[in-house]
Formats: C-alpha cells, sequence, structure tokens
C-alpha cells in the first residue's frame, strides 16, 4: 500500500530564508505526488503535483520540489520563506487506491519568524 | 468560478443523533470526494462519488454514507454520531480528464460531537 511520510511536525524559519518540507513516499508502483498547503479555518490548496512529466516541479508561491526516485523523496523547498507562507503543509499520494482517494501524510506546520 | 461551497461550516450534534453534509461542486467538475480531519488520524478519504456513483471508499464504518445528485452536487450522512465522529469533513472536486485530476477543496464542515 503507497503512504507518505513527513519528516518534522514543525518547522521554524527566519524571514528570508530557506523553507525545506520533507517528504518520503512508499509506492509499488511510481506514484503521483503532490503538495498542498491550509491555512488557518481554511480547506487544502494545491501547491504542486508530479505526474511524471519532469521531475522537478514548480508551484504556486514559488514553491517547488524534486521527484527523487532513488531517494524516494519529494521534498518542498522555497528559497526565501514569507510571513504569508505560515501554514500546514501536507504531502498526498495516489494511484494504488484509486485514482482520486488521496493518501496524506501527517503534516508539517511551518513557522516563519520575523 | 465560484469554488467548493461547503454547508453548513459549523455544526453541533449530540451523540447518536444523525447529520447530514452537502457540498457543491465547481460548475462542470463530475467527481466529488470526501475526507475527515482530525488531529489524530490527520486526514483521511472516505469515498468518491461520479455520475452518481460511489466509484472509491475509504476504510470507513458503514454508518458513514454519502450520495450524489445528478447536477453533481454532494451529501455525505454519518448516522448514529460517535464523540469520535468530531472532525472537519472536507470536499474535494475534480474534473474527469485523467488520473492526475486536481482536486479542489472546500473550506470544509466543522462537526463537534458532544
Amino acid at each position: 500500500a503507497q503512504s507518505v511520510t513527513q519528516l518534522g511536525s514543525h518547522v521554524s524559519v527566519s524571514e528570508g530564508a530557506l523553507v525545506l518540507l520533507r517528504c518520503n513516499y512508499s509506492s509499488s508502483v511510481p506514484p503521483y505526488l503532490f503538495w498542498y498547503v491550509q491555512y488557518p479555518n481554511q480547506g487544502l490548496q494545491l501547491l504542486l503535483k508530479y505526474t511524471s512529466a519532469a521531475t522537478l516541479v514548480k508551484g504556486i508561491n514559488g514553491f517547488e520540489a524534486e521527484f527523487k526516485k532513488s531517494e524516494t523523496s519529494f521534498h518542498l523547498t522555497k528559497p526565501s520563506a514569507h510571513m504569508s507562507d505560515a501554514a500546514e503543509y501536507f504531502c498526498a499520494v495516489t494511484r494504488d487506491t484509486g485514482r482520486r482517494a488521496l493518501t496524506f501524510g501527517s503534516g508539517t506546520r511551518l513557522q516563519v519568524q520575523p | 468560478k465560484a469554488g467548493v461551497t461547503q454547508t453548513p461550516r459549523y455544526l453541533i450534534k449530540t451523540r447518536g443523533q444523525q447529520v447530514t453534509l452537502s457540498c457543491s461542486p465547481i460548475s462542470g467538475h463530475r467527481s466529488v470526494s470526501w475526507y475527515q480531519q482530525t488531529p489524530g488520524q490527520g486526514l483521511q478519504f472516505l469515498f468518491e462519488y461520479f455520475s452518481e456513483t460511489q466509484r472509491n471508499k475509504g476504510n470507513f464504518p458503514g454508518r458513514f454514507s454519502g450520495r450524489q445528485f445528478s447536477n453533481s452536487r454532494s451529501e455525505m450522512n454519518v448516522s448514529t454520531l460517535e464523540l469520535g465522529d468530531s472532525a472537519l469533513y472536507l470536499c474535494a472536486s475534480s474534473l474527469e480528464q485523467g488520473e492526475t485530476d486536481t482536486q479542489y477543496f472546500g473550506p470544509g464542515t466543522r462537526l463537534t460531537v458532544l
């Protein structure tokens, strides 16, 4: 069965610093991978998705992620954090259990310090 | 285009009661999925509907059910509520264009069971 593991339930960075949120996947077939962001009292918003077209995926708000099959990773990065990036981030995978049945990681809460 | 709407946004029920939550997808979207989000279990897939038929189902008891109408609007029902059903219920809609369709999430319905 497919799954994703997000390392670090809380990450704190200074404004302007690099953001790195880690996600490792486990899947018996090439996965489709997603990063979503959730702001307080809101639903989930898609940041980016990997669908095997390109290993480096660029998303909204300056975020990007690189699919590394050898490391079974799909880490999310942003060169320079902004206060508005403070939110909870979820990595998700789909493929085995149904085309739209997303399996989510446990989430990483990002704090941005001024 | 209007986003995914969910009603009501907040709901308080007591144990043993039943509840119905509603979701209106983005215009033109025919697939609707439901997820439960709790602090302990995180985000979990409940079920997916397409063309009024349940196409995928997660690992939830039969007390959780849903349906989809001809206009793609969907409802989910939880019978005999338990305290553990307190959660944020998220609905997501997507176009039927392939396995990597983006799921667009609504703001959720916050259910509190007393």
